[in-house]
């Protein structure tokens, strides 16, 4: 079956420093997106992807978040001055019919100290 | 606008009880209404899901129901087993394409 894959599995990093998150989504699907869930609670939209744009983005994807396809396989999120409330779960995911056929990545771990 | 309430946030069942879990919503054009498992560490991961055009669809063990008018969806889980034992999370999709709003979620333990 196929798979979402997230590289790395966990990442520490310092406050302030500059984080890449990386996914590899199901080769057919159109469609991409990235979540993040803090340890805890739900699970959080972050941003869509489609046609190489974003679609839409939530208000907690701000100025220092970015995504990025750089190469038709990869699909990458990047923050650029860590937090420590950005410490969390955060999963990529990829359907190839919006909302439907949802396959979730199985999550990188950041933790900002 | 966006709003999903998903009930009771723990249930603890007897191996061998059902389970049922509630998700309100408010979005009138959804159409897709879906269940996640999620296990501790573990990606969420699609159990069943069910279109508007239906109002119950099951799959061995587990069951969705719909009442479009009244806005909600629940899970049934028949004949509880302890590898049930997980957070359980609706996820309805908003107005906007794609995209979907997680419940609260519900943590579900089946004591053997």
């Amino acid at each position: 079956e196929p798979e979402v894959t997230q590289t790395p599995s966990h990442q520490v990093t310092q406050m302030g420093q500059e984080v890449i998150l990386r996914c590899v989504p199901i080769s057919n699907h159109l469609y991409f997106y990235w979540y993040r869930q803090i340890l805890g609670q739900k699970v959080e939209f972050l941003v869509s992807f489609y046609n190489n744009e974003i679609s839409e983005k939530s208000e907690i994807f701000d100025d220092q978040f970015s995504v990025e396809r750089p190469d038709g396989s990869n699909f990458t999120l990047k923050i650029r001055s860590t937090k420590l409330e950005d410490s969390a779960m955060y999963f990529c995911a990829s359907s190839g019919q919006g909302s439907e056929g949802y396959t979730f990545g199985s999550g990188t771990r950041l933790t900002v100290v | 606008g966006e709003n999903v309430e998903q009930h009771p946030s723990t249930l603890s069942v007897q191996e061998g009880d059902s389970a049922v879990i509630k998700c309100t919503y408010s979005d009138s054009a959804s159409n897709y209404f879906p269940w996640y498992k999620q296990e501790l560490g573990k990606r969420p991961q699609l159990i069943i899901d069910i279109r508007s055009n239906v109002g119950e669809k099951k799959d061995q063990r587990i069951a969705v129901t719909l009442n479009k008018t009244a806005k909600h969806f629940s899970l049934h889980i028949t004949e509880t087993q302890p590898e049930d034992s997980a957070v359980y999370f609706c996820a309805p999709p908003t107005d906007s394409w794609g995209k979907l709003q997680f419940g609260a979620g519900t943590q579900v333990v089946v004591t053997p």
